[in-house]
């Protein structure tokens, strides 16, 4: 496979249950990222791995647990969400993070994730 | 801080009319910017990228841009629409002088094509 692929691509889960987004680069970076798509709502950044190093938590409540074992692979595990965390979960992936931005980030497919 | 506005949140055209896209930026820096285009239900592509080089970038499937600094400004253009170019549209500024990679991502534009 090439570029960033996420699994799954749709997911349906109650309030009380636990599970797991995955994401994996197959494009050699270092740096990768969790957002958050909401309707009518901004890209919402919510987690940065540089090298597996979690480099940012942009307020994210701790129901949302991210998880990077690798370079390639990126994990947000989720338990006791709410109705309003419905949304699309994108994962990214870039070089790495360089102090003047110049690299852009490629984008997985997402996850539609629906809580009931 | 840096930041971004894309001015329409809705833009109508014709089959094999041009296309305008507009956005401005404020940065305290030299931005790099970006264009990228969603299609419903899918992720974020690339469509193009500024970063301090030539000021009109061209990008994927006839679409270009123009960094005039002056404006603060990077519209993004395309000569004749197609039916296939209907998607939301981000015109996104990297966060300069921080370690975060962070992206800033503008409200994004509907681009609808009408036959």
């Amino acid at each position: 496979e090439t570029g960033v692929t996420q699994t799954p691509r749709h997911l349906v889960m109650g309030m009380t249950n636990k599970k797991s987004l995955k994401c994996e680069q197959h494009l050699g970076h270092n740096a990768m990222y969790w957002y958050k798509q909401s309707a009518k709502k901004p890209l919402e950044l919510m987690f940065v791995y540089n090298f597996k190093e979690q480099t940012e938590n942009n307020s994210v409540p701790s129901r949302f647990s991210p998880e990077c074992p690798n370079s390639s692979h990126l994990f947000l595990h989720l338990h006791t969400l709410q109705p309003e965390d419905s949304a699309l979960y994108l994962c990214a992936s870039s070089p790495k993070i360089e102090d003047r931005g110049l690299y852009e980030q490629y984008f997985g497919p997402g996850t539609r994730l629906t809580v009931t | 801080a840096q930041s971004v506005t894309q001015l329409d949140s809705h833009v109508s055209v014709s089959e094999g009319t041009p296309v305008l896209l507009r956005c401005n930026y404020s940065s305290s820096y030299s931005p790099s910017l970006f264009w990228y285009v969603q299609h419903p239900n899918k992720g974020l592509q690339l469509l193009l990228k500024y970063t301090s080089a030539a000021t009109l970038v061209k990008g994927i499937n006839g679409f270009e841009a123009e960094f005039k600094k002056s404006e603060t400004s990077f519209h993004l253009t395309k000569p004749s629409a197609h039916m296939s170019d209907a998607a939301e549209y981000f015109c996104v500024v990297s966060e300069v002088g921080s370690n975060t990679g962070k992206l800033i991502f503008g409200q994004g534009t509907t681009l609808q094509v009408k036959p």
